[in-house]
C-alpha cells in the first residue's frame, strides 16, 4: 500500500507562536491532499485541501504548501491557540482512495 | 443530521461475541468508508463503497469482519467473534466521491474484554 509519513510525530509550540507540520508522500500520482485536525475522542476534522496544480492555499489562520519535486507538504498554522492542540493526520488521494499518515501531535503551551 | 453519525459511541463487549456498529452518512454522498484506529495510531482503511458498485473490501483484516451499506445509505460494519486485537476506534467517513473531501464521524470506541 501506500505510506504517507511525517517528520515529527509531536511538536510543542508556545501560544501566540506559528506551528509547521510537515508530511511526506511516496506516491507521485497523489494529486489531492488533504489536512485533517483530530482532538482526543473525535472523528477527524477537515482543516484545509490542496490539489497537485497548486504549491500554496491559504485559509483561516491555516496555509498548506504542496512540493512536488519533493513530495512534501506542510501545514502552517498562524498565533497558535491552545484550540489547536490535536493530532494533525494529512491525506494524499491517487483519485480513488486516501491514504493516511500516523499524524504529529501538537501541543500550544499557554 | 448534518454531519456523519455513528453508533454507539462505545461498545465493550466480550471476547467471542458478535458487534454491530453503524454509521449514517451525511445524505448525498455516494462514498462510504470505514477504517480503524488504534491508540496512537493511524487510520487502517478497512472497506469503501462507492454508490452501487461492489465494495472494496481490500483492507478487511479477516473474514470476521463484513460490513453492507442498504440502499446507498446506512452502513454497518460487523465483527464476528471478536478478539481482543479488535479493540479500537472505529471510524466511518462519507465524500461526495472518491476523489472528494471525506467527513468524519466520531466514531465507535470498541472495546473487546
Amino acid at each position: 500500500g501506500e505510506s504517507v509519513g511525517l517528520h515529527l510525530p509531536t511538536l510543542s509550540v508556545q501560544e501566540g507562536d506559528n506551528s509547521i507540520i510537515n508530511c511526506a508522500y511516496s506516491n507521485s500520482a497523489s494529486d489531492y491532499f488533504i489536512w485533517y485536525k483530530q482532538e482526543s475522542g473525535k472523528g477527524p476534522q477537515f482543516i484545509i485541501d490542496i490539489r497537485s496544480n497548486m504549491d500554496k492555499r491559504q485559509g483561516q489562520r491555516v496555509t498548506v504548501l504542496l512540493n512536488k519535486t519533493v513530495k512534501h507538504l506542510s501545514l502552517q498554522i498562524a498565533a497558535t491557540q491552545p484550540g489547536d492542540s490535536a493530532v494533525y493526520f494529512c491525506a494524499e488521494n491517487t483519485g480513488n482512495q486516501f491514504y493516511f499518515g500516523t499524524g504529529t501531535s501538537l501541543t500550544v503551551i499557554p | 443530521g448534518a454531519g456523519v453519525s455513528q453508533s454507539p459511541s462505545n461498545k465493550v463487549t466480550e471476547k467471542g461475541k458478535d458487534v454491530e456498529l453503524r454509521c449514517d452518512p451525511i445524505s448525498g454522498h455516494t462514498a462510504l468508508y470505514w477504517y480503524r484506529q488504534s491508540l496512537g495510531q493511524g487510520l487502517e482503511f478497512l472497506i469503501y463503497f462507492q454508490g452501487n458498485s461492489a465494495p472494496d473490501k481490500s483492507g478487511l483484516p479477516s473474514d470476521r469482519f463484513s460490513a453492507e451499506r442498504t440502499g446507498g445509505s446506512v452502513s454497518t460494519l460487523t465483527i464476528q467473534r471478536t478478539q481482543q486485537e479488535d479493540s479500537a476506534v472505529y471510524l466511518c467517513a462519507s465524500s461526495l466521491g472518491p476523489d472528494r473531501v471525506e467527513f468524519f464521524g466520531p466514531g465507535t470506541r470498541l472495546t473487546v474484554l
